[in-house]
């Protein structure tokens, strides 16, 4: 079946212009989590929506990043006035109540 | 301290043989345990997914769980070419079930033919 998708797959921007990252989860899985990956580092944890509960923002590095999940299923990812330091590779992934989270392709953030 | 520990490698063995990779981790609640495969420039690849302690095999893996002593491993049978990645250890669990994954920070395998 299809897995996660995630668009654009590439992002070029400027520093201080803001940028949108879409997530489409799989069908019927409940939590979706958006993680990033810097260049050789492992993954960050950003934020994790689960059901109805609300939404576990911990990893969020400041208030430039948002994000939020419509009617259960698309995530975006918003953030604002980017900068150098947010070019990374935003990953989605979205799993059923009982775990095993299933990644998807990626967008690759720069910052000029 | 960081919640779980990964050795970063690279770890280099030639084909065929069996490789372990490990992580430790310190969170007493963690329930579930994955391994990831991550191949250069693509996302994180769901391999091994275990409940509790135990192991599970699948194919040429066979991932272990040992919650008294906060150790996961991944053994890869026979190992290929094709296995050179970065493989990486998830864990998560709370007082209300699956949450969060935290992760390792992986290890870059090369298997060389």
């Amino acid at each position: 079946g299809a897995g996660v998708s995630q668009s654009p797959s590439n992002k070029v921007t400027e520093k201080g212009k803001d940028v949108e990252l879409r997530c489409d989860p799989i069908s019927g899985h409940t939590a979706l989590y958006w993680y990033r990956q810097s260049l050789g580092q492992g993954l960050e944890f950003l934020i994790y929506f689960q059901g109805n509960s609300a939404p576990d923002k911990s990893g969020l590095p400041s208030d430039r990043f948002s994000a939020e999940r419509t009617g259960g299923s698309v995530s975006t990812l918003t953030i604002q006035r980017t900068q150098q330091e947010d070019s990374a590779v935003y990953l989605c992934a979205s799993s059923t109540s009982s775990g095993g989270a299933r990644f998807g392709p990626g967008t690759r953030l720069t910052v000029l | 301290q960081k919640e779980v520990e990964q050795d970063p490698g690279p770890l280099s063995v030639p084909e065929g043989a069996i490789v372990s990779l490990n992580c430790t981790y310190s969170n007493s609640a963690f329930q579930y345990f994955m391994w990831y495969r991550q191949y250069s420039r693509k996302g994180p690849e769901l391999l091994m997914y275990t409940y509790s302690s135990g192991n599970k095999e699948d194919g040429r893996f066979t991932a272990q769980v040992d919650k008294s002593s906060k150790y996961i491993s991944l053994f890869i049978r026979d190992s290929q070419p094709s296995d050179s990645a970065t493989y990486l250890c998830a864990m998560s669990g709370g007082n209300t079930g699956f949450q969060k994954l935290v992760f390792g920070t992986g290890t870059r395998l090369l298997v060389s033919p």
